[in-house]
């Protein structure tokens, strides 16, 4: 079965340090990967993807992210943190052989303090 | 990128009423469009799966008569609450996918808050 784990609730980081949100998965075959970012009382908007090719992928508002097949994880990095950034993140698994349903971490509350 | 709106972005409603959240894909076609209710502080708890033209596929423990699901076209999909109580207030959030591919992108509305008094 499908899981993904996000072991933080919570991170704080200040304004201008580098942030990571921390996230592992667990698929039976080979894993689609995918983090979102939601702002309060709003839906999510799809911040990356990973599918294939170069681990580290690069998405919208400056986030990138690392997979790590050995490690099971794919980890959402940005090397500078806006105050803007503050918001909640999912990290989101498919496995590739299970059709296309998508299974959610329990969210991580990111806090960027100026 | 791809955009789904959803209609109304929140309602109050009376504990015995039905209440109809419409959602949209406005410059794509979905071949699929997926409902999600989310508590607060918690992850989104996937409701049920719809395609264009058939019967929704609903989720374990998930009442199909309480939450009707209508696809009725490849940009409209619409979740009825029916009999509403408070136990039913949620934020409910759909979601759109592009094409078929398993690879595809899932495409968020900004969700619907729904508090039955």
């Amino acid at each position: 079965a499908q899981s993904v784990a996000q072991p933080e609730d919570q991170v704080n980081v200040a304004e201008g340090n580098p942030l990571t949100v921390k996230c592992t998965y667990s698929v039976s075959g080979n894993p689609y990967l995918f983090w979102y970012v939601q702002y309060p009382n709003r839906g999510l908007q799809f911040l990356l993807k990973y599918i294939t090719g170069d681990n580290l992928v690069k998405g919208s508002y400056g986030f990138e992210a690392e997979f790590n097949k050995s490690q099971t994880s794919f980890h959402l990095k940005k090397p500078s943190a806006l105050v803007s950034d503050s918001a909640l993140y999912f990290c989101a698994v498919r496995d590739n052989a299970g059709g296309f349903k998508t299974i959610f971490g329990a969210g991580t509350r990111l806090f960027v303090k100026a | 990128g791809a955009v789904v709106s959803q209609h109304p972005s929140w309602v109050i409603c009376k504990s015995g009423t039905s209440v109809k959240i419409e959602c949209r894909s406005l410059d794509f076609q979905a071949t699929t469009m997926f409902w999600y209710r989310q508590f607060p502080k918690q992850s989104l708890m996937l409701m049920a799966t719809s395609n264009e033209g058939s019967k929704a596929t609903y989720e374990q423990g998930v009442e199909k008569d309480k939450f009707l699901i209508n696809h009725a076209s490849l940009t409209l999909s619409t979740l009825t609450v029916t009999s509403a109580h408070p136990e039913d207030s949620s934020f409910y959030i759909c979601s759109a996918r592009e094409g078929l591919a398993g690879t595809d992108t899932q495409y968020f509305g900004p969700g619907t808050r729904l508090t039955v008094l």
